[in-house]
């Protein structure tokens, strides 16, 4: 089955630095999201992107963060200025159908800690 | 606004044994509800979904899950668990016409053999 890949792993940042996660979709799809999960906490949606723009952001998805289709098949979240609590796992996902969504195709996450 | 309550963190049960994790949701509109499961170093994967229609619904491993909207519950059920079901289950929910999803805690299940 195609899945969605993200890179890093594990990110490792100082508190103030830029971050940028990657994520590559699954090729055909059209629909691309970022969600949060602070350790202990709920997943939480922060983005969802869809024809090279931001098509609904939650209240967490705040100046400090943007989303970015670079090329044909990356999808990346950038953290400016990196908190503490950012601290979290970031799962990408991306989907080929918005009407019914019913099918999100997550990433394994990548485990982002600021020291 | 949409909400999930998954009240069971953690939920240890034997191999063969049957198993209900728990979901609740909050809504003032109608809503789709979901069940993802996450094994180790892996992404979210569905598991099964309510959209419309019969309120049980089944998954192709064995799961089943009822939605019940007198109670607002859409709890996740299986008569006998094997190793490989332990997991972390994600119940989520969806407004209708919406795109985003709103998760539940998770709940950790560990089959004990």
């Amino acid at each position: 089955e195609p899945e969605v890949t993200q890179t890093p792993s594990h990110q490792v940042t100082q508190m103030g630095q830029e971050v940028i996660l990657r994520c590559v979709p699954i090729s055909n799809h059209l629909y691309f999201y970022w969600y949060r999960q602070i350790l202990g906490q709920k997943v939480e949606f922060l983005v969802s992107f869809y024809n090279n723009e931001i098509s609904e952001k939650s209240e967490i998805f705040d100046d400090q963060f943007s989303v970015e289709r670079p090329d044909g098949s990356n999808f990346t979240l950038k953290i400016r200025s990196t908190k503490l609590e950012d601290s979290a796992m970031y799962f990408c996902a991306s989907s080929d159908d918005r009407a019914t969504n019913e099918k999100l195709f997550f990433g394994s996450g990548t485990q982002l800690s600021v020291l | 606004a949409q909400s999930v309550t998954q009240l069971d963190s953690q939920v240890p049960v034997f191999e063969e044994a049957p198993v209900e994790l728990r979901c609740n949701y909050s809504s003032s509109v109608s809503v789709y509800l979901f069940w993802y499961v996450q094994y180790p170093n892996q992404g979210l994967q569905l598991l099964l979904k309510y959209l419309s229609g019969s309120t049980l619904v089944e998954s192709i491993n064995g799961f089943e899950a009822e939605f019940n909207k007198s109670q607002t519950s859409f709890h996740l059920r299986k008569p006998s668990v094997h190793i490989s079901d332990t997991a972390e289950y994600f119940c989520a929910v969806r407004k209708t016409g919406a795109n985003n999803l709103f998760f539940g805690t998770g709940t950790r299940l560990t089959v004990i053999p």
